[in-house]
């Protein structure tokens, strides 16, 4: 079966502390892997796609990364504002177009 | 340029009742999702329809949940019959006819069953 796991559940960082989200996966093929971010009583906003491990991408303070196994969301002196929900989901090979979700990290940075 | 809409953002409905969500997808975008999020839940899929066509119902419950895509106007997920626990939230996706894409994702529809 198809799953996503992802680590730590909360996380609480001081303004400025660098820090990284986990994000595993077990799939019969990876089709491609995405990050979001929720903010409480939003719909996810889309971050991230990456396809094939070794695949970075970057945005402002986020970087995500790609490996065989796992995905890590990099947040480079995080700000008040990154304070949200990281949700990293899957489509694996061979089905739907359909997500494979993890229940999340909760980033609350303080300032 | 107008995401991902979705109505009502609220709704409350008795045991019983009827629901429906309605969910108009991106400009450009033929393909939706629906998505249902319950509290201290990950997002778990439940639909994939085209214009007209169901293409994955696997995560749909079997009875009294049924979803279409008409060819015009919006994309509706019906709950005949509510219970208690359909209350949650409810997600529309949607995305470009390209596989493995990026489904961007509407605010969403809060169900709340007394």
């Amino acid at each position: 079966e198809d799953q996503v796991t992802q680590s730590p559940e909360a996380l609480r960082l001081q303004e400025g502390e660098s820090s990284s989200l986990n994000c595993s996966y077990t799939v019969s093929g990876l089709r491609g892997l995405f990050w979001y971010r929720q903010d409480p009583g939003k719909g996810p906003e889309f971050l991230f796609t990456l396809y094939s491990a070794g695949e970075e991408k970057e945005k402002e303070r986020l970087k995500a990364t790609l490996t065989k196994k796992e995905s890590f969301l990099h947040i480079t002196a995080p700000k008040p504002e990154d304070s949200a929900t990281y949700l990293c989901a899957v489509t694996p090979q061979g089905g739907s177009e359909k997500l494979v979700f993890g229940k999340g990290t909760k980033l609350t940075v303080n300032p | 340029n107008a995401g991902v809409m979705q109505n009502p953002r609220h709704l409350v409905r008795r045991r019983g009742q009827e629901a429906r969500l309605r969910c108009s997808p991106m400009k450009g975008h033929s393909h939706v999702y629906w998505y249902r999020q319950l509290p201290e839940e990950g997002l778990k899929f439940m639909v994939y329809l085209q214009k007209e066509n169901i293409i994955d119902e696997s995560g749909m419950p079997k009875e009294r949940f049924s979803a279409e895509f008409p060819k015009e106007g919006p994309s509706i997920l019906r709950i005949q019959q509510v219970v208690r626990g359909d209350s949650a939230a409810y997600f529309c996706a949607s995305s470009p006819f390209r596989q493995g894409r990026e489904q961007f994702f509407g605010p969403g529809t809060r169900l709340t069953v007394l």
